[in-house]
């Protein structure tokens, strides 16, 4: 079946450090893939997506791009801020849109002024 | 913007007692989920449903039913709720016809059964 693998932290960085969350999946087929952000005592909100190989999703100054031959998608971003403190969960969908996600166990990512 | 209501955001409750969750969507969105979020387990899928009376089961059904009698609104029920059960539950709509759509989420649920 499906599975999504990301390191699950925590992890913890100083301000405007760089940062990096792997993730990695197993898939039939061709899935989306997003990244999703939950904010302390809050549900989860999407982050960005890619739906085909060599996408690039981006917002809030977050990117990341679906490398189908690593079957990966990295969440990058140049320089953390302590408001990005958050559990970030990577997921995909390879069914037709009415089935489930399938999350990672999401990173925990802690940012120190 | 879509908004996806759940009716609680704190639920405690006894061991054995029948227990309703409830999630309202105010987007017309076909497809409605039902997650569970532990720590070091992520999120796993308990029931979801594609269209009005209709339903699905998810990764882990055992304990929980669904109802789904009107389209905006998707209850999960503890039919007699255990300490296990104790957790975080989500809930999610999103519209049909690709995988590319998001799934929205609600503010989540944090229940607690004693």
């Amino acid at each position: 079946g499906d599975s999504v693998t990301q390191m699950e932290g925590p992890v913890t960085l100083s301000e405007e450090a760089f940062l990096t969350i792997n993730c990695t999946y197993t898939a039939t087929g061709y899935p989306s893939l997003f990244w999703y952000v939950q904010y302390p005592g809050e549900g989860l909100q999407l982050l960005l997506k890619a739906t085909k190989a060599d996408d690039k999703g981006s917002n809030k100054g977050f990117e990341a791009t679906y490398r189908k031959e690593t079957t990966s998608f990295h969440l990058e971003k140049g320089s953390v801020q302590v408001s990005d403190s958050a559990v970030y969960f990577c997921a995909l969908s390879s069914g037709g849109g009415a089935d489930g996600l399938t999350f990672g166990k999401g990173t925990h990512l802690i940012i120190q002024p | 913007d879509v908004k996806v209501t759940q009716s609680s955001r704190y639920l405690v409750k006894r061991t054995g007692e029948k227990v309703f969750l409830e999630c309202v969507q105010d987007m017309d969105h076909e497809n409605m989920f039902w997650y569970r979020q532990d720590p070091g387990l992520g999120l796993r899928l308990i029931y979801f449903s594609y269209d009005v009376k209709m339903k699905e089961k998810g990764d882990i059904p055992e304990g929980y039913s669904v109802s789904r009698e009107k389209k905006e609104r998707f209850s999960l029920i503890l039919e007699s709720a255990s300490t296990n059960q104790t957790s975080m539950y989500l809930c999610a709509s999103s519209t049909t016809g690709s995988r590319n759509q998001p799934q929205h989420f609600g503010d989540g649920t944090r229940l607690s059964i004693l």
